[in-house]
């Protein structure tokens, strides 16, 4: 069964400092990741997007995707308690174009 | 650009009755728009694909003829849930591709639904 896997956290980092959140993939064939913000009772909201081995910079936001080791990342720098939220990690199958969702992961920013 | 709203943002309702969610695209065309089920500190779960003209295709466990799609238009998708019972209190939430199907998924708000 094609999965994408999260720690669950919570992950808690000082506000400042970066935090860094991480997921894995089952399916070899994906070949698209993205990676959603869902406040709590809200709907989640695009944060990135990448498609390409290597890191891609939006912002305090960068991705990083390795395909070899199926693993993509997310990188928030200078964190502000506003980034507290559950951060979902999501990879599209490679035949049914359905997006595969991690479990996500609870991050706490700490003024 | 990519806004997909979604009505109402929360609704109660009594036992029995049947609760109609709309999902539009409010900038694009979405000939397909999927449906979202989340309960509290749980996950997404997808519960079926909503196709323009065509039949959804429901997930495995999910009851087509208790949760009823309607995807008439390429801005609108409805979700009807029928008979509602308290264990379908949940937040739905609707998403489309504004895109090729490579593309992210937007988001409406979600409808929290309470069945009392």
């Amino acid at each position: 069964q094609k999965e994408v896997e999260q720690n669950s956290g919570p992950l808690s980092v000082p506000e400042g400092a970066i935090a860094s959140l991480n997921c894995t993939y089952s399916d070899r064939g994906s070949q698209s990741f993205f990676w959603y913000r869902q406040y709590s009772g809200k709907s989640p909201e695009l944060i990135m997007s990448i498609y390409s081995n290597g890191d891609k910079e939006d912002g305090r936001f960068t991705a990083q995707l390795n395909k070899a080791s199926q693993y993509v990342s997310l990188l928030i720098r200078d964190s502000q308690p506003s980034d507290s939220a559950t951060y979902l990690c999501a990879a599209l199958g490679d035949s049914n174009y359905q997006l595969i969702w991690g479990a996500g992961t609870k991050l706490i920013i700490k003024p | 650009g990519a806004v997909v709203s979604q009505h109402p943002s929360w609704v109660i309702c009594k036992s029995g009755t049947s609760v109609k969610i709309e999902c539009r695209s409010l900038d694009f065309q979405a000939t397909t728009m999927f449906w979202y089920r989340q309960f509290p500190k749980q996950s997404l779960m997808l519960m079926a694909t909503s196709n323009e003209g065509s039949k959804a295709t429901y997930e495995q466990g999910v009851e087509k003829d208790k949760f009823l799609i309607n995807h008439a238009s390429l801005t609108l998708s409805t979700l009807t849930v029928t008979s509602a019972h308290p264990e379908d209190s949940s937040f739905y939430i609707c998403s489309a591709r504004s895109g090729t199907n490579n593309s992210p998924l937007h988001f409406g708000n979600g409808t929290r639904l309470t069945v009392t």
